[in-house]
């Protein structure tokens, strides 16, 4: 069974720092793409973030361009995000998706989020 | 950039009848990559639909989806209590970044 288990979520002030974890199990971790999404309080989806399986690809959203970095550990079967200059707008639940293994983009399995808060 | 716009925001409908949600894209949707997802409270989205129309695996027949170039529709033939939710589109054939509706809530009348 597919598992995403994302970790590292909390309350931040504006301009800190925050590092999620998303721990992945019951797949060849290393065969596959993964992605950031986040879901600000009540509102819809943004995609963040993807890598490929060797971290030769890495995209970004424009919103989070500069100050997040996404990196994962094939050998840990772990996948992060690294949130620096954090802003109240970056207010979210944060989500790692899996990339189907032949359809570029297309997000088969989530975790349950972990929320991250930015506020004074 | 491909944005999604989505109708209606809310849908009040009851169990048994039938539900026809609608996805709009602001240019073609290349290949028909379109998918659709399904979120309920606290929970993360579930894959529904890919490439249009093919169901992902586990998802009951109910469930059916439609339309290529700008105009895609998901429809759910008879609604099953456990269907209320809110439902994202998504594009996925011109990316990055890869984009979403804004959601339709699809709520108990």
């Amino acid at each position: 069974e597919v598992q995403l288990v994302e970790s590292g979520g909390g309350l931040v002030k504006p301009g800190g720092s925050l590092r999620l974890s998303c721990a992945a199990s019951g797949f060849t971790f290393s065969s596959y793409s993964m992605n950031w999404v986040r879901q600000a309080p009540g509102k819809g989806l943004e995609w963040v973030s993807s890598i490929s399986s060797s971290s030769s690809y890495i995209y970004y959203a424009d919103s989070v361009k500069g100050r997040f970095t996404i990196s994962r550990d094939n050998a840990k079967n772990s996948l992060y995000l690294q949130m620096n200059s954090l802003r109240a707008e970056d207010t979210a639940v944060y989500y790692c998706a899996r990339e189907h293994p032949f359809l570029e983009w297309l997000l088969d399995y989530w975790g349950q989020g972990t929320l991250v808060t930015v506020s004074s | 950039e491909i944005v999604l716009t989505q109708s209606p925001g809310t849908l009040s409908l009851s169990p048994g009848e039938r539900a026809t949600l609608s996805c709009r894209a602001s240019q073609s949707v290349s290949s028909s990559y379109l998918a659709w997802y399904q979120q309920k409270p606290g929970q993360a989205p579930r894959l529904l639909i890919y490439g249009a129309s093919s169901r992902a695996t586990g998802i009951p027949d109910r469930f059916s989806g439609s339309g290529s170039g700008t105009d895609f529709t998901l429809t759910i033939s008879r609604l099953e209590p456990e269907d209320f939710a809110v439902y994202y589109c998504q594009q996925y054939g011109s990316s990055p970044p890869t984009t979403f509706g804004q959601g339709t809530k699809l709520e108990i009348k």
